[in-house]
């Protein structure tokens, strides 16, 4: 099957602009999974997603970080305005039945 | 709340040797999961282990297995005969089940580098 597709893969971006990122998961998995890592930190989640509506967004800061994922299947993360210290690793994972999660290959968002 | 900790940043072992990376984790979750992933330098998770809290034998994928004590809230990683290619940065990390029995998110663990030798 295939894997779960992200796109860009990587974005330099100057601080204030907008950046989007996108997120295809394994084709019928419900739950879909935004995570930021930041240089020599392990993943932190930022949104969770089941089918198209929100589990947990706790962690995403909302005055500038967004995320949909209408129909269910594919999702765009943005973040508008960007700082400094959005700079990291955006990993998409999706996951179907017991512990089955499937990572992309992330997209590296330098923020200048 | 949960927490993962994995107190090793780095290690380093000779090829064809076994090394073990440490996990230790916080819940007051009575039924969760414990998983271990590989990140190599290109960026990508890769899954490697899992254990069940309620398992009694501890989970082994080929050169991988993983000790789990629960008691003391242990899920160590152990790699034997270690090959160059293993050189990565290993996480540790867990998910509470939910009501209905499925995992939620994954909780990480700040990760151990591994370096192999020749």
């Amino acid at each position: 099957e295939a894997g779960v597709a992200q796109s860009p893969r990587y974005k330099i971006i100057e601080k204030r602009q907008s950046v989007a990122f996108w997120c295809n998961p394994i084709s019928g998995h419900a739950t879909l999974y935004w995570y930021q890592q930041i240089l020599g930190q392990g993943p932190k989640l930022l949104i969770q997603f089941q089918n198209n509506g929100v589990v947990d967004d706790s962690q995403l800061p909302k005055d500038r970080f967004s995320a949909e994922r209408l129909k269910g299947v594919d999702s765009t993360l943005k973040i508008q305005p960007a700082k400094l210290e959005d700079s990291a690793v955006y990993l998409c994972a999706s996951k179907g039945n017991n512990y089955g999660y499937t990572f992309g290959s992330g997209t590296r968002l330098t923020v200048v | 709340a949960q927490k993962i900790t994995q107190t090793q940043p780095g290690m380093f072992v000779q090829e064809k040797e076994a090394v073990t990376l440490d996990c230790t984790y916080d819940t007051s979750d009575q039924s969760y999961g414990l998983f271990w992933y590989k990140q190599p330098s290109s960026g990508e998770m890769i899954f490697l282990i899992y254990q069940g809290s309620y398992d009694e034998q501890n989970a082994t994928e080929g050169r991988y297995s993983l000790n789990f004590q629960k008691a003391r809230k242990s899920a160590n990683l152990v790699i034997s005969a270690s090959q160059l290619g293993d050189s990565a940065m290993y996480f540790c990390a867990m998910s509470p089940r939910g009501i209905s029995g499925g995992y939620n998110k994954l909780i990480f663990g700040a990760g151990t580098r591994l370096a192999v030798h020749p």
